[in-house]
């Protein structure tokens, strides 16, 4: 079975701060995703990864950024927390066009 | 651009009475479509897909090009499909997610 691990399950970072949310999968997939989920807005995808060294900008990039420097990891980086970026973050994987696996998510408070 | 509308933020239905999802989606290609499930306190997890036809704890989805549509039916609620669903479509390499809607099975 697909398991695809976050790091945190709950975070809370000051505004200003630089924050690190990891995403480890381990099933070999190359395909990994980034998403937020708010209510009332569903899931927006931030970031995509389809190989290592190699990103993507999905719908709402602005004010993160992200690092694959292995293929089994994938890492979501907040420059400069600010409270809009207060939510629940998911990790995804999938390989090819099958589709994707979920992380448990981390909940996100940005004080 | 690609998109999906699920026009019901919450549905609640009676256990033991037929379910109906909406699910309407804008796309230009031959979309694949998908049915993610929540459960409380568990992960998103998928539900089933258009291309599969086949039934998953009981429900059903068809892909209606012509209405571009995928909703998704249950016959007769049970008290465990309480839970958020969203509806996916995949095209030009991502995923795009509707905004769930939370179905609520009143025993």
């Amino acid at each position: 079975d697909v398991k695809v691990t976050q790091s945190s399950r709950y975070l809370v970072k000051r505004t200003g701060e630089k924050v690190f949310l990891e995403c480890v999968q381990d099933m070999d997939h190359e395909n990994m995703f980034w998403y937020r989920q708010d209510p009332g807005l569903g899931l927006r995808l931030i970031y995509f990864s389809y190989d290592v060294k190699m990103k993507e900008k999905g719908d709402i990039p602005e004010g993160y950024s992200v690092s694959r420097e292995k293929k089994e990891r994938f890492s979501l980086i907040l420059e400069s927390a600010s409270t809009n970026q207060t939510s629940m973050y998911l990790c995804a994987s999938s390989t090819g066009k099958q589709p994707q696996h979920f992380g448990d998510g981390t909940r996100l408070s940005i004080l | 651009a690609q998109r999906v509308t699920q026009p019901e933020k919450l549905l609640s239905v009676f256990k033991g009475a037929p379910v109906e999802l909406k699910c309407n989606y804008s796309y230009s290609g031959s979309p694949e479509l998908f049915w993610y499930v929540q459960y409380s306190r568990q992960r998103l997890q998928l539900l089933l897909r258009h291309i599969s036809r086949e039934s998953i704890k009981g429900f059903t989805a068809d892909l209606n090009k012509g209405e571009t549509s995928f909703h998704l039916k249950k016959p007769f609620a049970q008290e465990e499909d309480s839970a958020m669903y969203y509806c996916a479509l995949f095209g030009n390499e991502k995923l795009t997610f509707g905004t769930g809607t939370r179905l609520t099975i009143i025993p």
